[in-house]
Parts: structure tokens; C-alpha cells; sequence
């Protein structure tokens, strides 16, 4: 069975500082993972993705992921934080084999960025 | 569509009841899935259709919980004899295709709650 592990409920950090919201994975096979983005009353947005390739991955609003094959993480990153960054972040795996199209989604990590 | 439609967007409802969520998802997609968001839980797969193929519904809680997908487009998720515990926001998703490496597109949800 596939699974996600975000290991912190919240992150706080200031304004214009670096980033970085935490991920590691557990699948059977080469893994398809995603972040997702959910403001306030608002659904999923998909931030980015890594399928195969370079295992830095960029993707909107600055946020950049790094694809960790023997840690098996995939943590999520911005070099300078914005107030509006402020939001539930959720990251997903999925993989190829035995129905593993499914999206299986961590907890979230609420980040909260202040001035 | 433009996007995934849900409806309705806020359900209150008593224990006992049956009630009924609605989902319209993006013209032309044919991957459907439902998500279920509780506090503290992260999000639940539930269901979901590819095409005219048999539905996964290894992610259905209870027997209480039933989906169907008429004419491979509009979605409805049926939870009967509703009980406290059933109180989430419901999720919907598209995506073009059957496929781990595709980004689903969610809908803002249906806020169910259960007294």
C-alpha cells in the first residue's frame, strides 16, 4: 500500500525567508508525486509534480520540490516566503502499477507566513 | 464546463437522513473520483469511474456510502441513514484521463455536516 507522511501539522515562517514544508513517501515502484495547494474555502489547486526526469521540479507561485529517491522524500520549497503564501499544503503519491493511479494524500501542513 | 461544479456547497442535515451530493466535472474528462476532507485526516480516497469501466469503490466506508456516474458524466454520491461521523467536506475531482501521472482538477466541495 502506497502512503504519505507530512510530519508537521504547522510551519510558521517570516516573510521573505526560505521555506520548506516536509514530505516523504512509501510506494511499491517508481512514484508519481504531487503537491497541492488549498487556500481558505477554496478546493485543491495542483502546485507541481515529478514524474521522471530532473528531480528538481519548478512549479507555480516560486515553489520548487526536490525529488529524493533514497529518502524517499519530496519536500516542498520557495526561497522567499510571501503573506499570501499562507495556506493548506498537501502532498500525494501515486504510482503506475496495481491500481495505484489512486491519489493517496498526506495529513496537510499548514503554513502560515507572517510579516 | 470551465471547472468541477459541486453541489450543494454547504449540507446540514440530521442523523438518520439520506442525503445526496452532486458533482459535474470538466467537459471531456473521463476519470472521476470522489475525496473525502476531515479535520486532522488529511483526504480520504472514497470512489472513482474511469470511463465505462467497473468503479473502484475500495475507498467506500460503510454500505451507507454509494456513488453512481450516469452517462459518463454528472456523479452523485449517496450517503444514507447519515451519522455524526459522516460530517466532512466532500471533494470531487476530474482528470482527462485514467492515468498516476495526471493532475486531478478538484472542486470546491460540499460541506456536509451531520447533527
Amino acid at each position: 500500500a502506497q502512503s504519505v507522511a507530512q510530519p508537521e501539522d504547522q510551519v510558521n515562517v517570516a516573510e521573505g525567508n526560505p521555506l520548506t514544508v516536509k514530505c516523504t513517501y512509501s510506494v511499491s515502484g517508481n512514484p508519481y508525486l504531487f503537491w497541492y495547494v488549498q487556500y481558505p474555502n477554496r478546493g485543491l489547486q495542483f502546485l507541481l509534480k515529478y514524474i521522471t526526469g530532473d528531480n528538481l521540479v519548478k512549479g507555480s507561485y516560486g515553489f520548487e520540490a526536490e525529488f529524493n529517491k533514497s529518502q524517499t522524500s519530496f519536500h516542498l520549497k520557495k526561497p522567499s516566503a510571501l503573506v499570501s503564501d499562507s495556506a493548506l499544503y498537501f502532498c500525494a503519491v501515486s504510482t503506475l502499477t496495481g491500481g495505484g493511479n489512486k491519489l493517496t494524500f498526506g495529513t496537510g501542513t499548514q503554513l502560515k507566513v507572517e510579516l | 464546463g470551465a471547472g468541477v461544479s459541486q453541489s450543494p456547497s454547504n449540507k446540514v442535515t440530521e442523523k438518520g437522513k439520506d442525503v445526496e451530493l452532486r458533482c459535474d466535472p470538466i467537459s471531456g474528462h473521463t476519470a472521476l473520483y470522489w475525496y473525502r476532507q476531515s479535520l486532522g485526516q488529511g483526504l480520504e480516497f472514497l470512489i472513482y469511474f474511469q470511463g465505462n469501466s467497473a468503479p473502484d469503490k475500495s475507498g467506500l466506508p460503510s454500505d451507507r456510502f454509494s456513488a453512481e456516474r450516469t452517462g459518463g458524466s454528472v456523479s452523485t454520491l449517496t450517503i444514507q441513514r447519515t451519522q455524526q461521523e459522516d460530517s466532512a467536506v466532500y471533494l470531487c475531482a476530474s482528470s482527462p484521463q485514467f492515468s498516476g501521472a495526471n493532475v486531478l482538477t478538484f472542486g470546491a466541495g460540499s460541506r456536509l455536516t451531520v447533527l
